[in-house]
């Protein structure tokens, strides 16, 4: 991937356990999305994270930034059967605010 | 709330044909950005344009086209077309371009290409 790189690549877990998800890119960013995909659907924004911002919540999820490891992390909390789908992080190029670089995503399947 | 709209949602071509893919932004933004996702692949960046200008290209194949429009909907236009172009377009729309807000994205259009 050109800019972010998502680790793992696939996580299975039970309903009710937590799932955290990791990106990390290569250049410096002006913000950090993260988005979900259900198979074959469209992507569907979860949340924004700014630069100057370490640290958001919303609902389930939190989302951590590292800009000094250039890394980010996506929890979600107690998780749902329905959350099953593919995570991907996206990020812009510091200099470049027109395109945003999608990692190669977390393929995560929650069991009932 | 609009969303953004892509229409057709589905198409089915046959190698060596056309095919164009429109694009709705939501109201008020005037910039437009598409994404081609091939199978089991991310994202990737084809080209964007801002206020009816072409803003930014990526990985975009020489036979592919696109505009925006005076009311800023977008074409994508793919010409001779290959059983590799098979993939999800996707269309996203921002509100201006001065800092990297959350792009909306459309549903999809789906193309498959015979």
């Amino acid at each position: 991937s050109q800019q972010g790189e998502e680790d793992p690549q696939a996580l299975s877990i039970q309903e009710g356990e937590n799932a955290t998800m990791n990106c990390s890119y290569k250049t410096s960013i002006n913000n950090l999305q993260w988005y979900r995909q259900n198979s074959g659907r469209g992507l569907v924004h979860l949340i924004l994270i700014r630069s100057n911002e370490r640290e958001k919540h919303s609902g389930r999820l939190r989302v951590t930034l590292d800009t000094s490891k250039k890394s980010s992390s996506l929890l979600i909390t107690a998780s749902r059967a329905a959350d099953t789908a593919s995570y991907f992080c996206a990020t812009d190029l510091g200099y470049n605010f027109n395109k945003f670089y999608f990692g190669s995503g977390t393929k995560l399947n929650v069991k009932p | 709330a609009a969303g953004v709209i892509q229409s057709p949602r589905h198409l089915i071509k046959e190698k060596r044909e056309t095919a164009t893919l429109k694009c709705y932004p939501i109201p008020r933004h005037d910039t437009v950005y598409w994404y081609q996702q091939g199978p089991g692949q991310d994202p990737q960046f084809l080209i964007s344009f801002y206020e009816k200008m072409q803003s930014d290209k990526g990985s975009i194949p020489d036979r592919f086209s696109a505009q925006q429009f005076s009311d800023y909907h977008s074409e994508l236009n793919m010409s001779s077309l290959e059983l590799g172009d098979s993939a999800l377009y996707f269309c996203a729309s921002s509100l201006g371009q001065a800092q990297s807000d959350e792009q909306f994205f459309g549903p999809g259009t789906r193309l498959t290409v015979l």
